[in-house]
């Protein structure tokens, strides 16, 4: 069975541009969530996603959002980049929306803004 | 608020010996406790968790300690081998059911 799969790997953007990352689940998982990883904050949550929907969303400005798919795909985009936003952005996947559910992550899309 | 603390930041250990991280958190309505291992260059993956009715669980050479009344939740990993050296992340689940992280533990084993 595939892993998660994030495209891309690795990308370079100015400051003020936007972007868009996608993130590919394992086959049957329906949730699909997106996390920030920096050296200094950890793994900040930015939104989940099931059955299209959004369920629940961190405390990350209205520059970033997600979608997701019919076919449980997600992207998740970030407008008008600063350079705080360099980051690694890891999307995970589970089989249900239940709180308690395994979590099988990427290897992320690491993001440098310039 | 909604808050993961976990210590310490880095840890090294020579091998043979163990290692423990240690990670307290804010709401009592928390029920469950993973703990993850990022290695460099991939993702975090799942090692153990543990649930609130239960204080200890163990999986061969890792064991994770649970103390509700007092918050905070442990991770152990005994006879450390090199394969050991990684970040080491610990969650909780809050009223909101997004699983929020610790700010993470490198741990490097000294061969």
């Amino acid at each position: 069975k595939a892993g998660v799969t994030q495209t891309p790997r690795y990308l370079i953007k100015t400051r003020g541009q936007q972007v868009t990352l996608s993130c590919s689940p394992i086959s049957g998982h329906r949730s699909v969530s997106w996390y920030q990883q920096t050296p200094g904050q950890g793994l900040q949550f930015l939104f989940e996603y099931f059955s299209e929907t959004q369920r629940n969303k961190g405390n990350f400005p209205g520059r970033f959002s997600g979608r997701q798919f019919s076919n449980s795909r997600s992207e998740m985009n970030v407008s008008t980049l600063e350079l705080g936003d360099s980051a690694l952005y890891l999307c995970a996947s589970k089989t249900s929306g239940s709180n308690t559910g395994e979590l099988f992550f990427g290897e992320g899309s690491r993001l440098t803004v310039l | 608020g909604e808050n993961v603390e976990q210590h310490p930041s880095t840890l090294s250990v020579q091998e043979g010996d163990s290692a423990v991280i240690k990670c307290t958190y804010s709401d009592s309505a928390s029920n469950y406790f993973p703990w993850y291992k990022q290695e460099l260059g991939k993702g975090p993956q799942l090692i153990i968790d543990i649930r609130s009715n239960v204080g200890e669980k163990k999986d061969q050479r890792i064991a994770v300690t649970l103390n509700k009344t007092a918050k905070h939740f442990s991770l152990h990993i005994t006879e450390t081998q090199p394969e050991d050296s990684a970040v080491y992340f610990c969650a909780t689940t809050f009223g909101n059911e997004k699983l929020t992280f610790g700010t993470g533990t490198r741990l490097t084993i000294i061969p």
